[in-house]
């Protein structure tokens, strides 16, 4: 089946080490998007890249970077991971043409832990 | 600021009940998303909803968007167990389509036996 699959589902980093988050679809979307959800709260967007566009949401961290190598991959870079930023981080993908517009495909989500 | 109001945030409530939940939004669009999310798990969609006046249904489950009142409704009728999760409905950030969604809070309902 077509889907959208984050690696690894847990992910345990220490206190300032550089982690790297992994998405991949086999969609064939335009749009890959990354949101923070700590917990019991919201899905917060931090970045989307439509196309090969990168577009930062204002209040995203400098301290979070994001890589699309291909159509299918998408990273989320965290250089410096401080206790907060703690969360499940989830990629979405969509597609948008002149028929309709698609909603957001979610994957599972990957939970990262600081320690 | 696109500001996205879900109520209520917690609803305990019978099974074979019926409910609504509401979602205030305060930007126009014409686009809103339903979202279910089960503890631990990540964001299943459930409705788009793209016209004002747009209704639609799934099993026991029926959404209703009103753009000119900037309101979406997610009525659950005769309510069982396996209905109980997270609910969130969310608008696009920009109305363009592609430039990501804003999030309600959530509703968490729970439903007894």
């Amino acid at each position: 089946d077509a889907m959208v699959i984050q690696n690894p589902r847990y992910q345990v980093t220490q206190f300032g080490k550089p982690v790297t988050l992994s998405c991949s679809q086999t969609l064939n979307h335009n749009v890959m998007y990354w949101y923070q959800q700590k917990s019991s709260q919201a899905p917060k967007l931090l970045f989307h890249y439509y196309d090969k566009d990168f577009n930062n949401e204002a209040d995203t961290p400098d301290n979070f970077q994001s890589r699309r190598p291909n159509t299918s991959f998408c990273f989320l870079d965290i250089r410096s991971p401080g206790l907060g930023d703690a969360a499940m981080y989830l990629c979405a993908t969509s597609r948008t043409d002149r028929v309709g517009y698609q909603p957001q495909h979610f994957g599972d989500g990957t939970r990262l832990s600081i320690l | 600021e696109l500001k996205v109001e879900q109520n209520p945030l917690f609803l305990s409530m019978q099974e074979g009940k019926n409910y609504t939940i509401y979602c205030n939004y305060s930007t126009t669009s014409d686009r809103l998303y339903w979202y279910r999310q089960d503890p631990g798990k990540s964001l299943e969609s459930l409705f788009v909803l793209l016209s004002n006046g747009a209704v639609k249904q799934e099993g026991r489950l029926m959404a209703s968007l009103d753009t000119k009142a900037r309101l979406s409704t997610l009525h659950i009728t005769a309510a069982v167990h396996d209905l109980s999760a997270t609910y969130f409905c969310a608008v696009d950030i920009w109305g363009g389509g592609a430039d990501g969604l804003t999030f309600g809070k959530g509703t968490h309902l729970i439903i007894q036996p």
